[in-house]
């Protein structure tokens, strides 16, 4: 089946520093990768939407200078915390349409970001 | 009004039984629906899509869509309590295929 790969599964960063969250997918090309953020006890928030090769589109109220999305390869996107606060501690997911019959879209096992 | 709508729960169902988890879009032209459960602290994994009208069956899930109330319903046969978990309904919107989540039912199956 489809899989993407998403690393580190826990960070813990100090406010102020930048953290680089990865997904791979294993054995499919992922033209659109979405991030999405889950605050404790609520559903997945989506963040933005990356294309190859093209700019992200952000989501309404969701800083673009702040989370850098870059996705440079068919099978590579990066999400980057910039300048990073105690407020922005969440459980960070990845997602991609894997095109294959009704796989739908696969999540990458998500990354628990701390900032203390 | 919620684009995807479903009940926090938690459904509490004794071991056995069937839960019975409902979900309702607002838009007219989705197409297709996803079911995912995601356990506390880990990433959702995918139970069931459905694309057309009527019933799908899946081991022991069943879901249920109805296109003109635009809903789309899951059911677990014979619960076990490694059911329990958080189940997202979840469903495409018209342009980029993102997905748009509802808040999720928690289900609680009890011993």
């Amino acid at each position: 089946g489809a899989v993407v790969s998403q690393h580190p599964s826990r960070v813990i960063c100090k406010s102020g520093t930048s953290v680089k969250i990865e997904c791979r997918s294993l054995d499919f090309q992922a033209t659109t990768m979405f991030w999405y953020r889950q605050f404790p006890k609520q559903s997945l928030m989506l963040m933005a939407t990356s294309n190859e090769g093209s700019k992200a589109t952000y989501e309404q109220g969701v800083e673009k200078d702040k989370f850098l999305i870059n996705h440079a390869s068919l099978t590579l996107s990066t999400l980057t915390v910039t300048s990073a606060h105690p407020e922005d501690s969440s459980f960070y997911i990845c997602s991609a349409l894997s095109g294959v019959a009704n796989y739908g879209y696969t999540f990458g096992s998500g990354t628990r970001l701390t900032v203390v | 009004q919620k684009e995807v709508e479903q009940n926090s729960g938690p459904l509490s169902v004794p071991e056995g039984a069937i839960a019975s988890l409902n979900c309702t879009y607002s838009d007219r032209v989705s197409q297709s629906f996803f079911w995912y459960r995601q356990y506390s602290g880990k990433s959702p994994e995918l139970i069931m899509s459905i694309y057309s009208n009527g019933d799908k069956e899946d081991g022991r899930f069943t879901a249920q869509l109805n296109k003109a109330s635009q809903y789309v319903s899951l059911l677990i046969r014979d619960s076990q309590p490694s059911d329990s978990a958080t189940y997202l309904c979840a469903v495409p919107g018209a342009a980029g295929n993102k997905l748009t989540f509802g808040g999720g039912t928690r289900v609680l199956v009890k011993p």
